[in-house]
Formats: structure tokens, C-alpha cells, sequence
């Protein structure tokens, strides 16, 4: 499938700080997905972008469709203990498969 | 609201054995998808189903097969279960073919010893 590039890999929060994460891919997409993934649990689908340069909130989360149609970005503001997780960008191939990026890792930083 | 279930939760088998797991789409999803996540790793698209029929498939072994059924649940069968196999699995569903949001459940989690 095609490959999306998430990055950073890992990320250390402090409580209140904004946060940003990125997928980026040399392949055009459609359409962009946010999913948050606790230990041991299911993604949970956070956010869904389908133009180029849509801006799109859920509460403190925001994600942007890039207008190259080659990227996204995630922001998380004020950041709480909950926030911590893996986040993946996920979009599909050419054949219609959900892949997904390697995910960044949020831990709060003591 | 209503989420994908899926059982068991946990599950632990031998080498050369079977497993079946089972999911259960959100009421009114005709879709299911079917993920495969190794440790420290993203999940993996491995088949799906629309209306019944297998739509895609991906990167699926030939010991695994699945099916949708007139309830649209939906169940994995794992044959000759390998360590490698070990691993959680996820189904997701969502409405219509071509949907792109998916919905996942809680996964599976599958121990081969």
C-alpha cells in the first residue's frame, strides 16, 4: 500500500502544553483519518477530512487536510492526562485498503 | 451509542491449532473489515466484507479465512496457528461500501504458545 510518513514517532506532553503531529506521503489522498489508540484497545476514529485544506475540529483536537493533498497535521491544545496514547493518520490506497502511518506515542512527561 | 463487538477478548492456543473469532458490527453497518496488529506496530488490513460478499483482501494468509453472514457479524477462522500468529485483531465496520470511516472494536487479543 501506499506508505504514509507520522511523525514524531514519540512525543512527551506536559499538562496544558499544544502538541502537533504529521503524516505526510509522496501519493495524493482522497481523504485523511485521525484514529487514537489506548493500550490493548480498538483505534478510536478521532477526526475525518475529505477536501484539501479542510479544517476540521473536535473539541481540543483540530486536523487540517493539507492543500497539496500530500499531508496532514493534528493538533491537540491544552493538553490533558487522557491525551496520552498512540495517534495514527490512516487513509486509503489506490485499491481502496485502509493503511495506516507507524503512529506517534504520547506520553506525559513527568 | 452502539459499538463493534468482538469476541473473545482474550485467547490462547497452540501451535497447530484453530481459533475462530467473531465480531458484530455496528446495527445497520453492512461493512466489516478485518485488522491485524502485531506489537509496536500499526494495524494491518487483512480482508472485508460488503453485504456478504468478500470486497477486498489484503494481506491475509491462506491458513486464515472469514465470513460475513445474514446478520452481518462476521468471524475469522485461523487454521494451524503459527507463534507469529499471535497478535491482536480488530474489525472494523462501517456503512456502505466505499464508507471511509471505519469504526474498530476492542480486538482480540491472540496468544500462540
Amino acid at each position: 500500500g501506499q506508505q504514509l510518513n507520522q511523525s514524531p514517532q514519540s512525543m512527551f506532553i506536559q499538562e496544558g502544553e499544544d502538541v502537533s503531529m504529521n503524516c505526510t506521503s509522496s501519493s495524493i489522498f482522497n481523504t485523511w483519518l485521525w484514529y487514537k489508540q489506548d493500550p490493548g484497545e480498538g483505534p478510536v476514529l478521532l477526526i475525518a477530512l475529505y477536501k484539501a485544506g479542510e479544517l476540521t475540529s473536535n473539541g481540543r483536537l483540530t486536523a487540517q487536510f493539507g492543500i497539496t493533498r500530500k499531508d496532514s497535521f493534528l493538533n491537540i491544545s491544552a493538553s490533558i492526562p487522557s491525551d496520552v496514547g498512540i495517534y495514527f493518520c490512516a487513509s486509503f490506497s489506490n485499491d481502496y485498503k485502509l493503511s495506516f502511518g507507524a503512529g506517534t506515542t504520547v506520553t506525559v512527561r513527568a | 451509542a452502539a459499538g463493534v463487538i468482538q469476541s473473545p477478548r482474550h485467547l490462547i492456543k497452540e501451535k497447530r491449532e484453530t481459533a475462530t473469532l467473531k465480531c458484530y458490527p455496528i446495527p445497520r453497518h453492512d461493512t466489516v473489515y478485518w485488522y491485524q496488529q502485531g506489537p509496536g506496530q500499526d494495524p494491518q488490513f487483512l480482508i472485508s466484507f460488503y453485504e456478504k460478499m468478500q470486497s477486498d483482501k489484503g494481506s491475509i494468509p491462506d491458513r486464515f479465512s472469514a465470513q460475513q453472514f445474514s446478520d452481518y457479524h462476521s468471524e475469522l477462522n485461523m487454521s494451524s496457528l503459527e507463534l507469529g500468529d499471535s497478535a491482536l485483531y480488530f474489525c472494523a465496520s462501517s456503512s456502505g461500501q466505499g464508507a471511509y470511516e471505519q469504526y474498530f472494536g476492542p480486538g482480540t487479543r491472540l496468544t500462540v504458545t
